[in-house]
């Protein structure tokens, strides 16, 4: 059974400070892993990660996947208010007729940045 | 270009009830899929299609019935409601075969209650 970990649940953090979030994965016939990012509706989409050692970026979000090791960090630095959320982590996997199959999601980390 | 769109964004139903909840997606996107989230959980497959006319369960597929007749149309039925199916259900999709590899969009979500 495919298997997404994330860690920790919760966190809360003051303004300014610098937050990593974890997850790990046990799956069969991995195609990418997403970081996504949820307020009150829909997950908003962050990153697809597909090759392990390569980081990507967008402003003061970070992402990096170890294929190796089966996890993923995301770090928030200079964090602000508007980066409370639910910060949840999905493992993509291969159909077995090839191409896009179902995610895998992990239950989020829930983050509150402090003023 | 609307994205995906779910209706109705809520809907109380009393046990024993069916509905449908529907799914639009104007992207010409292969791959449509279900998801439930309940509180402290992240989201959860519930069936999925890789295109017209195929279907397929995911991890928690049981009280709910899809079919694909179109590639825009992804509706979930809810044959006899339970209390247990009181959740928030969002709509995802996108394109199976792409060279980009593009992440899944989600629509807005619908709420629903079983009373």
């Amino acid at each position: 059974e495919d298997k997404v970990v994330q860690s920790p649940l919760s966190l809360v953090v003051h303004e300014g400070d610098t937050v990593t979030l974890n997850c790990s994965y046990e799956v069969t016939n991995f195609r990418s892993l997403l970081w996504y990012k949820q307020e009150k509706k829909a997950p908003t989409f962050l990153f697809m990660l597909t090759s392990s050692g390569i980081e990507k970026k967008s402003g003061r979000l970070s992402s990096i996947l170890d294929k190796k090791e089966l996890f993923s960090i995301l770090n928030i630095t200079a964090t602000q208010t508007g980066d409370s959320a639910v910060y949840l982590c999905a493992v993509e996997v291969e159909y077995s007729g090839g191409g896009a199959d179902g995610l895998t999601f992990g239950k989020g980390t829930h983050l509150i940045i402090q003023p | 270009n609307a994205g995906v769109t779910q209706t109705p964004k809520f809907q109380v139903l009393k046990t024993g009830q069916s509905m449908t909840l529907q799914c639009a997606q104007d992207m010409n996107h292969e791959y449509m899929s279900w998801y439930r989230q309940d509180p402290g959980m992240g989201l959860r497959l519930i069936h999925y299609s890789v295109g017209a006319g195929i279907t397929d369960q995911g991890e928690v597929p049981n009280g709910y019935n899809v079919s694909r007749s179109t590639t825009e149309d992804f509706p979930l039925r809810l044959l006899s409601a339970a209390p247990s199916q009181t959740s928030v259900y969002f709509c995802a999709s996108s394109p199976r075969f792409d060279s980009f590899h593009q992440p899944q969009h989600f629509g807005d979500g619908t709420r629903l209650s079983i009373l």
